[in-house]
């Protein structure tokens, strides 16, 4: 299916636990970002990716480790889960970035993450 | 740097009253604008866009926004609110600098539509 898919939809973990939250686009997509979604706080983002191979940290990294050895794929590791990393997060992906500026985004339905 | 204020973080309007979700933003480059909705449990859903062509700017469902440069803001109106419109709605501000397509979030305005 076309489109920006994220598994799995929810998910409970236990604290300490390493978790990894998949994102795969089949647009071909040169940048995709990942959002986790908190009341009070919108949306923010973790970490984001311009090209495969290339990552870089967004507003609040820490807790948290991305790959992007492929351009459809952008996983998101918790590498030991804390209670506070309970959240929706939100993977997107958008054009390249050339003019005009079409920087639309497209996002994913969202995963669900409890940490217990 | 980029940021964006959604001045109220709920609205209730009346269906068939219209609707008004403010935003301003700031940005050191030219930036595109967006307003996104998110219906309970759904990712989000993009409304309208603003890069740079026409100022108003109108988006699916009756919604429309006018990009007011002088204002800095990028206000989201609708004639006729329907109760399929309530839902949360962010307004997003990207520019085209070295940083990439960094996209920055409003906090969110939860729009209730009564009855």
């Amino acid at each position: 299916d076309a489109g920006i898919t994220q598994s799995p939809r929810y998910k409970i973990t236990e604290t300490g636990r390493q978790v990894t939250l998949m994102c795969h686009q089949t647009w071909s997509h040169s940048y995709m970002f990942w959002y986790r979604q908190d009341l009070g706080h919108g949306l923010r983002l973790i970490y984001y990716s311009a090209a495969a191979d290339i990552t870089d940290k967004g507003e609040v990294p820490d807790g948290y480790v991305v790959s992007r050895s492929k351009t459809e794929n952008f996983p998101l590791t918790l590498e030991s889960a804390t209670r506070s990393q309970t959240s929706v997060y939100f993977c997107a992906s958008s054009f390249d970035r050339a003019p005009p500026l079409n920087t639309e985004a497209f996002f994913g339905q969202g995963t669900r993450l409890t940490v217990v | 740097a980029q940021s964006v204020t959604q001045l109220d973080s709920h609205v209730s309007v009346s269906e068939g009253t219209p609707v008004l979700l403010r935003c301003n933003y700031s940005s050191s480059y030219s930036p595109s604008l967006f307003w996104y909705v998110q219906h309970p449990n759904k990712g989000l859903q993009l409304l309208l866009k603003y890069t740079s062509a026409a100022t108003l700017v109108k988006g699916i469902n009756g919604f429309e926004a006018e990009f007011k440069k002088s204002e800095t803001s990028f206000h989201l109106t609708k004639p006729s609110a329907h109760m399929s419109d309530a839902a949360e709605y962010f307004c997003v501000v990207t520019s085209n600098n070295n940083a990439g397509n960094m996209l920055t979030f409003g906090g969110g305005t939860r729009l209730m539509v009564k009855p």
